[in-house]
């Protein structure tokens, strides 16, 4: 299976800053099928990202993905209050689906 | 708008059994590989078991191989998860997915505990 490591666990940034995450794959991720997604406290994940660069429906401008085999990144040009929270990376180009660990955003 | 539904979590004892439903709004369910993904509480997400479109192919993790059968009813758009001889580590929200990337359901929580 392919194993997703993202770094780094936690990162402490101010409103306004860019976040910037990480996320590698063990192996090549097929056809770029890497989706982001955003978890609130209680609440269950939110897609921000799919196929590695494309914005869900409803998602602001300042989220964007980029990549493509084995590394890619979201990242988050003008951080506001509401994105300090978990975000996770999975693919969903070869089974079993995978996840990685989360990058918590909180506030510096 | 959700597309999924879960239903059927609760508080088990230790080697007890429950059986979680996923209701699916999706028009083309029928052919669609769906899965069950489990996140224990303060955890990541992790795959838990996928089933074919036509319920043929079945797939688990190793950790709950032999215990837990993943199933489908394709004429009402709906996905089970039969979960038997339940451990603790089995406690999480238990999430229906489609392979395609979506927004999720709100899950429905599993607690093992005596």
């Amino acid at each position: 299976e392919i194993v997703l490591t993202q770094s780094p666990g936690t990162l402490s940034l101010s409103p306004g800053e860019r976040g910037i995450f990480s996320c590698r794959a063990s192996q090549t991720v097929n056809n770029n099928y890497l989706a982001w997604y955003q978890q609130k406290p209680g609440q269950a994940p939110r897609l921000v990202i799919y196929d590695a660069s494309s914005r869900a429906a409803g998602i602001p401008e300042r989220f964007s993905g980029s990549g493509s085999g084995t590394d890619f990144t979201l990242t988050i040009s003008r951080l506001e209050p509401e994105d300090f929270v978990v975000y996770y990376c999975q693919q969903y180009g070869s089974s079993p689906l995978t996840f990685g660990g989360g990058t918590k955003v909180e506030i510096k | 708008d959700v597309q999924m539904v879960e239903s059927g979590g609760g508080l088990v004892q230790p080697g007890g059994s429950l059986r979680l439903s996923c209701a699916v709004s999706l028009v083309d369910f029928p052919n669609r590989y769906m899965h069950w993904v489990r996140q224990l509480p303060g955890e990541g997400l992790v795959w838990v078991s996928r089933i074919s479109p036509d319920g043929s192919t079945r797939d688990y993790a190793d950790s709950v191989k032999g215990r837990f059968t993943i199933s489908r009813d394709n004429a009402k758009n709906t996905l089970f998860l039969q979960m038997n001889s339940l451990r603790a580590e089995d406690t999480a929200v238990y999430y229906c997915v489609p392979t395609t990337p979506m927004d999720w359901g709100q899950g429905t929580l599993v607690t093992v505990s005596s």
